[in-house]
């Protein structure tokens, strides 16, 4: 089974701290993506990456920055947090080898006070 | 640029009963069709894909079907159960990204 892990379920931040959330996968995907899931909003695409140290700008970039330096790990990072970053962060990953079949992570529900 | 739409937004049927989810698109260009499950507050599960070149998938209960000259796709699940109850979620992958576009999901409730 395909299993993609996240550091922590639930996090609660201060607004101005750095804040890192980590995926983990362990099928050898080459694609790992960070969404964000609002209320009547959906799930938003913030960064992908395709390949080691490769990223690419999702629809909802901006205050977020991400890291890949090993195939199997994905950071996401908010330089400097806000409230209206609370939200459930997901991570996913997918491989071409499967048609791209994306495999998501339990979810971080992050709130920023 | 590609839309998904699922309607509709939320449906609340009795134990047993046959159902079908909606999915519509807005570009026939498409790599694939995914289908998720999501509970309350976790992750994405995924369900079942369709590549292009296919019309439908089954596992279980559950079939879902592609039809791209007209923009739709289904999810039947048969003889529903309560522990069916959850957002059920398509997405479109579009020929030359590997991203995927999602609907907003159907809230399913199913009822003893």
């Amino acid at each position: 089974d395909v299993k993609v892990t996240q550091s922590s379920r639930y996090l609660v931040k201060r607004t101005g701290e750095k804040v890192f959330l980590e995926c983990v996968q362990d099928m050898d995907h080459e694609n790992m993506f960070w969404y964000r899931q609002d209320p009547g909003l959906g799930l938003r695409l913030i960064y992908f990456s395709y390949d080691v140290k490769m990223k690419e700008k999702g629809d909802i970039p901006e205050g977020y920055s991400v890291s890949r330096e090993k195939k199997e790990r994905f950071s996401l990072i908010l330089e400097s947090a806000s409230t209206n970053q609370t939200s459930m962060y997901l991570c996913a990953s997918s491989s071409s080898t499967t048609y791209n079949e994306q495999f998501f992570g339990p979810g971080t529900r992050l709130t920023v006070l | 640029k590609q839309e998904v739409t699922q309607i509709p937004a939320a449906l609340s049927v009795p134990e047993g009963e046959n159902l079908v989810l909606n999915c519509s698109f807005t570009d026939s260009a498409i790599y694939n069709l995914q289908w998720f499950r999501q509970d309350p507050g976790k992750g994405l599960t995924s369900l079942l894909l369709i590549q292009s070149s296919q019309r439908e998938q089954t596992s279980g209960r559950l079939n879902a079907s592609l039809d791209k000259s007209s923009g739709r796709s289904t999810l039947y699940i048969a003889a529903s159960q309560p522990g069916d109850s959850a957002t059920y979620l398509c997405a479109a992958q579009p020929y030359n990204t590997d991203k995927l576009i999602f609907g907003t999901g159907t809230r399913l409730q199913v009822f003893p």
